[in-house]
């Protein structure tokens, strides 16, 4: 089945230290990229997102995310991650073979100690 | 500008009792999806909503339908409640132009406890 993975569920690391999230999604075709974060108690927010152009992009807070299409992935990336970085973080495709509906992975939960 | 609302934030049901959620999109959208998100999973697509019908539709039993009102406000109802229901119902809203891009906005949620 089509399907959007992410390989980590959990991940604990210590501040300034680097983070990288895989995703890998299956569906062929045009796609659109997207990575969420959730915050403790708050609602699911967009990161990054990729349409089209440069396969490198860059979110909010410093986070970005290559896009590799031969690898099907889109995995996210930060050099140095502070404790409010602690959240749970979703990739999400929407692709033309899918029906154009947002389809996410089963998130990350991060957690930075201090 | 509001974003997306929900209401109600928690609840609590029985099971086989029936429960109506609701869902204001941000201004200027006129799109609503509605996902399901079980405790350690993410988001499961449940339906969206355009122009007051159902355009989409993932893998969600006929219990679970859902209305757009004109001024794109919608409701998500479930019936015959099981306890495998209980899960963060999310709104998202977008404008026709994301809609075809996927970049969604979404609400906090609804924490729905079927006992």
């Amino acid at each position: 089945a089509q399907s959007v993975s992410q390989h980590n569920h959990h991940v604990i690391l210590s501040e300034a230290a680097s983070l990288e999230l895989g995703c890998n999604y299956s569906y062929g075709g045009t796609v659109n990229l997207f990575w969420y974060v959730q915050y403790p108690g708050q609602h699911l927010q967009l990161l990054l997102k990729y349409f089209s152009g440069d396969p490198l992009v860059k979110g909010i807070k410093g986070f970005e995310a290559e896009f590799i299409k031969s690898k099907f992935s889109f995995n996210l990336r930060k050099p140095s991650v502070q404790w409010s970085d602690t959240a749970e973080y979703f990739c999400a495709v929407n692709a033309k073979a899918a029906g154009n509906k947002l389809t996410f992975g089963g998130g990350t939960r991060v957690l930075v100690k201090p | 500008d509001a974003g997306v609302t929900q209401s109600p934030t928690h609840l609590i049901k029985t099971r086989g009792q029936q429960v109506t959620l609701r869902c204001s999109p941000k201004s200027g959208h006129d799109t609503v999806s509605w996902y399901q998100q079980a405790l350690g999973q993410g988001p499961q697509f449940i339906f969206q909503y355009y122009e007051e019908e159902e355009r989409q539709r993932g893998n969600f039993p006929d219990r679970f339908s859902g209305h757009q009102f004109p001024n794109y406000s919608s409701e998500l109802n479930v019936n015959a409640l099981l306890l495998g229901d209980s899960a963060l119902y999310l709104c998202a809203s977008s404008s026709t132009p994301g809609q075809r891009t996927g970049e969604l906005f979404f609400g906090e949620g609804s924490r729905l406890t079927v006992l």
